[in-house]
């Protein structure tokens, strides 16, 4: 099956400043990647998605690059803010009706004011 | 919309003891699956159902029963609770994992002593 993972498991930057949360896959059947935010206490949220026909996506200060080959993506948040702290979660997941969405195990992103 | 809906928000439970966790959504998702969150380990997919009357297992179906009659439900049972158990679960529904965002519940936090 798929396996997904994170690194580096936790990532402190200061306010301003860019972050950079790095996900490697195993599966190169592997076509859909999500990231989702999760605030402390509060339920995981899609932030943004990225598919295998497409290398970067961008919305406002987020932004998703996928690099099929070495089958890794990263999440790149800029101008960090205080309330972008959170745990952040990528997923990969084949095509299909019957395709089952693998997490890695998350990353906490803390914003220093 | 309330979105999926998901109770008891808290459940404290004596080994041995049996429960069900209720999962509603009132989308129309076909897809529903239910992860149970533990620190340091991510979402780990225990059970998910492609509609009603098909049920699957995930990573760590053990200890753990679900049934899909209606698209809008699906519980999840905990046959004999174990300490092992402790965590926090998560229901989520979608049209399409492997193309569109997973919707999670609020959450239920369980503990087993």
């Amino acid at each position: 099956g798929e396996n997904v993972e994170q690194h580096p498991s936790t990532l402190s930057v200061q306010e301003g400043d860019s972050a950079v949360i790095k996900c490697t896959y195993s599966d190169s059947a592997s076509n859909y990647f999500p990231w989702y935010k999760q605030e402390l206490g509060k339920r995981p949220q899609l932030i943004i998605d990225i598919r295998s026909n497409v290398g970067e996506k961008k919305d406002q200060r987020i932004a998703v690059t996928l690099n099929k080959t070495a089958k890794h993506f990263s999440l790149h948040i800029t101008e960090t803010q205080p309330e972008d702290s959170a745990v952040y979660f990528c997923a990969a997941s084949r095509a299909g009706a019957n395709s089952k969405l693998t997490f890695g195990k998350g990353i906490t992103l803390s914003v220093r004011p | 919309n309330a979105g999926v809906t998901q109770t008891p928000k808290f459940q404290v439970l004596k080994t041995g003891q049996s429960m069900t966790l209720q999962c509603a959504q009132d989308m129309n998702h076909e897809y529903m699956s239910w992860y149970r969150q533990d620190p340091g380990m991510g979402l780990r997919l225990i059970h998910y159902s492609v509609g009603a009357g098909i049920t699957d297992q995930g990573e760590v179906p053990n200890g753990y029963n679900v049934s899909r009659s209606t698209t809008e439900d699906f519980p999840l049972r905990l046959l004999s609770a174990a300490p092992s158990q402790t965590s926090v679960y998560f229901c989520a529904s979608s049209y399409w994992p492997g193309r569109h965002e997973q919707y999670f519940g609020p959450g239920t936090r369980l503990t087993v002593t």
